[in-house]
């Protein structure tokens, strides 16, 4: 089992829909969580931290679930603008070096007009 | 405020000839990073610096070196590059001081190279 996994997509929805993506993670020790955002040909730049109670900025949903190991990222009134890869990034102990922080490959959406 | 830079921005080699790709970062971080990303794969951590003067090995070390010449800059060196080294590189920073929020990483604009 990949230490991080995702839904690759691609995810291809109508401007304006709800759309979500989980990322699983298996390390239950984990200690925090980020989804980053990856435009074509870019670098990969932070969306949002993922905490425990979970918090959300605008449009933009995230959630921990513990229990079953996953977090979530939610996307309301989805924009043209939000076609991206979203990257899910867990590491595993931040009061160490963050030698051990893992990347997901990545959950491809696509917003059509 | 740049924050990280990287240069070359592309480069194309023939298998066999070496190369430093050069980055650095003016956030005053503490760590380092250099990955490389290719399709389906994901990014995979190749080197990382957790401060001025100490590196460690990643997941895919094989084939490069590093230097982390100060706390600004972090080079990588393909000493004889392999056609299975044709990939995307990212280099990343993190403040990492143990304060919330400080892992968070920040990334170069990458270097696309094509090793014939």
């Amino acid at each position: 089992r990949k230490e991080v996994e995702q839904d690759p997509g691609p995810f291809n929805v109508p401007e304006g829909a709800t759309v979500a993506f989980n990322c699983t993670y298996s390390n239950s020790a984990s200690q925090s969580f980020f989804w980053y955002r990856q435009d074509c040909r870019k670098e990969p730049k932070l969306l949002m931290s993922v905490y425990s109670s979970g918090n959300e900025d605008g449009r933009f949903t995230a959630q921990l679930n513990r229990a079953s190991q996953y977090i979530s990222l939610l996307i309301r009134d989805s924009k043209l603008s939000d076609s991206a890869t979203y990257l899910c990034v867990v590491n595993p102990n931040r009061y160490s070096s963050a030698s051990k922080i893992i990347f997901g490959s990545g959950t491809r959406l696509s917003i059509r007009p | 405020n740049a924050g990280v830079t990287q240069t070359p921005k592309f480069q194309v080699l023939k298998t066999g000839q070496s190369m430093t790709l050069q980055c650095a970062q003016d956030m005053n971080h503490n760590s380092m990073y250099w990955y490389r990303q290719d399709p389906g794969m994901g990014l995979r951590l190749i080197y990382y610096s957790a401060s001025e003067g100490t590196t460690d090995k990643g997941e895919v070390p094989n084939g490069y070196n590093v230097s982390r010449l100060n706390k600004r800059e972090f080079s990588l060196r393909l000493e004889s590059a392999a056609p299975s080294q044709t990939s995307v590189y990212f280099c990343a920073s993190s403040e990492d001081s143990y304060s919330d929020s400080t892992d968070t990483q920040y990334f170069g604009p990458g270097t696309r190279l094509t090793v014939l």
